[in-house]
């Protein structure tokens, strides 16, 4: 079945540092895929997002782009600051049905001051 | 707009008894809302699918009889914790397709269950 795999954590930055967090998917077809962060205590809120292959989605200064070849949508920052540390899900949206969305196991970001 | 509430965003629980968790859809129909529970340093476990006016659909090894699952109208889904136990302490999100946003999700702030 369709599977998120995302790099462990926890990954801790300077502010000001570049970020990257990788993910890689496994699924049939072109799935869609999404960014989600979670601040302590919330739920989850849509960071950014691409649907089809060599898209790049953007907000709030991160970047995803969408690479069919490598089946990766690694996100990356250039300038993190302390109001970003928070837990990074990457995400796609399987078919059929429902269409929900397959998580993978998060990652969290520490930014010192 | 697509905003989806949830509450109580905590509830502490007495072994046994059981407990509703609701989400509503504020300004847009939810035809179809996800349930999903949230271990600590884990991922988001997706637990069902509700559809409205129909019968949940379970992942593999969630118990339906324990989570019971209601969408009985196209703004509020409920998530019954039912004989709650100390296992069952989590963090459970509630999540709406939002059909006007070419498939786009919504999420609901979440609701922290202790049971002691």
């Amino acid at each position: 079945g369709n599977s998120v795999t995302q790099m462990e954590g926890p990954v801790t930055l300077s502010e000001e540092a570049f970020l990257t967090i990788n993910c890689t998917y496994t699924a049939t077809g072109y799935p869609s895929l999404f960014w989600y962060v979670q601040y302590p205590g919330e739920g989850l809120q849509l960071l950014l997002k691409a649907t089809k292959a060599d898209d790049k989605g953007s907000n709030k200064g991160f970047e995803a782009t969408y690479r069919k070849e490598t089946t990766s949508f690694h996100l990356e920052k250039g300038s993190v600051q302390v109001s970003d540390s928070a837990v990074y899900f990457c995400a796609l949206r399987d078919g059929g049905a429902t269409n929900k969305l397959i998580f993978g196991t998060g990652t969290l970001l520490a930014v010192q001051p | 707009g697509a905003v989806v509430s949830q509450h109580p965003s905590w509830v502490i629980c007495k072994s046994g008894t059981s407990v509703k968790i609701e989400c509503r859809s504020l300004d847009f129909q939810a035809t179809t809302m996800f349930w999903y529970r949230q271990f600590p340093k884990k991922s988001l476990m997706l637990m069902a699918t509700s559809n409205e006016g129909s019968k949940a659909t379970y992942e593999q090894g969630v118990e339906k009889d324990k989570f019971l699952i209601n969408h009985a109208s196209l703004t509020l889904s409920t998530l019954t914790v039912t004989s709650a136990h100390p296992e069952d302490s989590s963090f459970y999100i509630c999540s709406a397709r939002v059909e006007a946003a070419n498939y786009g999700y919504t999420f609901g702030s979440g609701t922290r269950l202790t049971v002691v």
